[in-house]
This record gives C-alpha cells, structure tokens and sequence, in this order.
C-alpha cells in the first residue's frame, strides 16, 4: 500500500492559473483522478486518465503527470473553482483505492 | 437523470450493525461496477469497497475489511453496504459512487455520486 500526498492549502488570484499536485508511488503505475468538493456537497470529477474531463465541466480544468506526481491545473481561475480538491488512484497492488489528503483552493 | 440515492444511515452503538442502500435510477445498473467511499465530519475522502457489476469481484480498504460487506441487487438496481461491529471512527458521510470505467477493478473515476447518508458511531 501507499500513500498520496497533497498541500493542504493553495490560494490564486482571481482569473490566474493554478496547480494543484498530488504525490505518490502508485502515480508511476497509475493515472489520477481528480475531484472537487464544496461544502456540503458530494465530489465532482474534474479529470480521470490522462488528461480527459467528463461531460459539463469547464476546459479550464486539465491534468497531468510525470513520475511520482500528478497535477491538476486550473488555467484562469473562476471564483466557483473555490472549492477542495482531492486525488485519487489505484493503490500498488491494483485492488484498492486511495485518496489524497485534499487541497483547499482560495480564490483571492 | 442518472441518480444515486443513499439511505440506512443513522446514529448506532459501538458494536452495533447498519445497512446501507444506495437506490440508482437513470442508467444501466447492471453495466457498472460500484463503490462506496466515506468522508468523516471535516475530513478527507476514504474507499472502502468496490463490487465488479455482476458481483463476482469485491475489494475493501483494510480499515473495514471482516466487518463490512458489500452486495448489490441488479434485478432492483441497488448498491448495499452490511456494516458490522462498527467503531467511533467508522462515523462518516457514506458516498455511493459510480465507477465509469469498466475494468474489473476499482478505477478511481467515480463519475456520479450520491448525496450521501450520515452514519455516527456513539454511545
């Protein structure tokens, strides 16, 4: 097993771009996941594979990832991208799952 | 309109047992493989089970592996989670969620979430 390990909190200004990353040994085998999360609501998916946005969200949002690291980026950030934002992939041995601890994003 | 909606939830002794459900509508649920996920109160989100669409296939996180089971329902196009002997820090927002890749494994690309349902472990 393993773990992802993601900064606590990030801030950008408003219409500037901001990454957001995610460590972890499973990132070599496997792509990320990305999600947000607002108060009070159940995570969106932002990112999966290798780049790819599911339906409905905005293509401000993309991902990446070399090594170890995955990142998400948010190329001018809106005010409703303030939200947590949280990691994911399969863990070494293929069966399970983890998350990262989350990011809180401030849009400023 | 692709709908998850969880339910079952509530406050439970340490020890005690709930069944969750999640009821899906809107799609084909027989087609996905499922899992649940589960946000302790200010905390992050933690996997803790996953089941192939035919139910053949079933993962856990070591946290709740021997006390938690997972089933589903196809012909009622439901999701279950059995939890037993429950603990203090099984107190969570239960998440079913909807795998959108078809793998036999669990993907990580959860694509439709529901609302969730409250469970508080208390004395």
């Amino acid at each position: 097993s393993s773990e992802l390990t993601q900064d606590p909190a990030v801030s950008v200004a408003l219409g500037q771009t901001v990454r957001i990353t995610c460590q972890g040994d499973s990132l070599r085998i496997y792509y990320a996941s990305w999600y947000q999360q607002k108060p009070g609501q159940a995570p969106v998916l932002v990112i999966y594979g290798k780049n790819n946005r599911p339906s409905g969200i905005p293509d401000r949002f993309s991902g990446s990832s070399s090594g170890n690291t995955a990142s998400l980026t948010i190329t001018g950030a809106q005010a409703e991208d303030e939200a947590d934002y949280y990691c994911n992939s399969r863990d070494s041995s293929g069966n399970r799952v983890l998350f990262g601890g989350g990011t809180k994003l401030t849009v400023l | 309109e692709v709908q998850l909606v969880e339910s079952g939830g509530g406050l439970v002794q340490p020890g005690g047992s709930l069944r969750l459900s999640c009821a899906t509508s809107g799609f084909t649920f027989s087609s996905y493989e499922m899992n649940w996920v589960r946000q302790a109160p200010g905390k992050g989100l933690e996997w803790v089970s996953y089941i192939r669409s035919s139910g053949s296939t079933i993962y856990y996180a070591d946290s709740v592996k021997g006390r938690f089971t997972i089933s589903r329902d196809n012909a009622k196009n439901s999701l279950y989670l059995q939890m037993n002997s429950l603990r203090a820090e099984d107190t969570a927002v239960y998440y079913c969620a909807r795998d959108m890749l078809t793998t036999g494994t669990p993907s990580g690309a959860f694509d439709i979430w529901g609302q969730g349902t409250m469970v508080t472990v208390s004395s």
